[in-house]
């Protein structure tokens, strides 16, 4: 699996957008870009995932650029309850059995 | 959506005992689950793969013996771990494969004393 690369921190205002970016320079054609958070003392869960088209749902945003190096998750309207650690995550889209590999994350603070 | 429940959410346990811990997929078939383990402030680490009905495949440096894994149904997969001392307190996390994605369980936090 491709690796990726996140701030380890960001904060954001409650009620304002918050712009997570991942760069994964190295994600090979078959190679999906997941996002998974966890907020803390709970297991990850799940946010969007896409391949190269832009993706949206009631969640997140996910754009990806066209050279699909990196991406950004757009929260549109971050409340209190999004401060977590959100992962980016590349990998091949298969049912094949392979976990899922976590990197550091970023940790978002959303502040009122 | 699929759902993993997973029990205990948390447990503290004496040096030396064993700890069951388990993850039901409550409205799907889970061939394959995947267990992790997170310290504080540390990312999830995989621990195991298991597919129902044959047997785990560790991660290397992760004892097969201290962490025994059942997966005897489509429906459960079990983590015990064994003679547990302080070093083993961590949040342990299941997961399961469905589809082409992932769906977690919520946690176990394990304290032992």
């Amino acid at each position: 699996d491709a690796k990726t690369t996140q701030p380890p921190s960001m904060d954001c205002a409650e009620g304002r957008a918050a712009n997570l970016p991942c760069n994964h320079s190295t994600i090979s054609g078959n190679e999906y870009v997941y996002w998974y958070r966890q907020i803390h003392s709970q297991g990850p869960q799940y946010i969007i995932h896409g391949l190269k088209n832009n993706e949206t749902n009631e969640m997140a945003s996910l754009i990806i650029t066209e050279d699909r190096k990196s991406s950004t998750l757009i929260l549109p309207h971050a409340t209190l309850r999004d401060t977590a650690v959100y992962y980016c995550i590349v990998r091949a889209y298969s049912n094949s059995g392979y976990a899922l590999n976590f990197g550091k994350g970023t940790s978002l603070l959303v502040t009122p | 959506g699929a759902v993993v429940s997973q029990h205990p959410s948390r447990v503290i346990c004496k040096s030396g005992t064993s700890v069951k811990i388990e993850c039901r997929s409550l409205d799907f078939q889970a061939t394959t689950m995947f267990w992790y383990r997170q310290f504080p402030k540390q990312s999830l680490m995989l621990m195991a793969t298991s597919n129902e009905g044959s047997k785990a495949t560790y991660e290397q440096g992760v004892e097969k013996d201290k962490f025994l894994i059942n997966h005897a149904s489509l429906t459960l997969s079990t983590l015990t771990v064994t003679s547990a001392h302080p070093e083993d307190s961590s949040f342990y996390i299941c997961s399961a494969l469905i589809g082409y994605g992932y769906t977690f369980g919520s946690g176990t936090r394990l304290t032992v004393v």
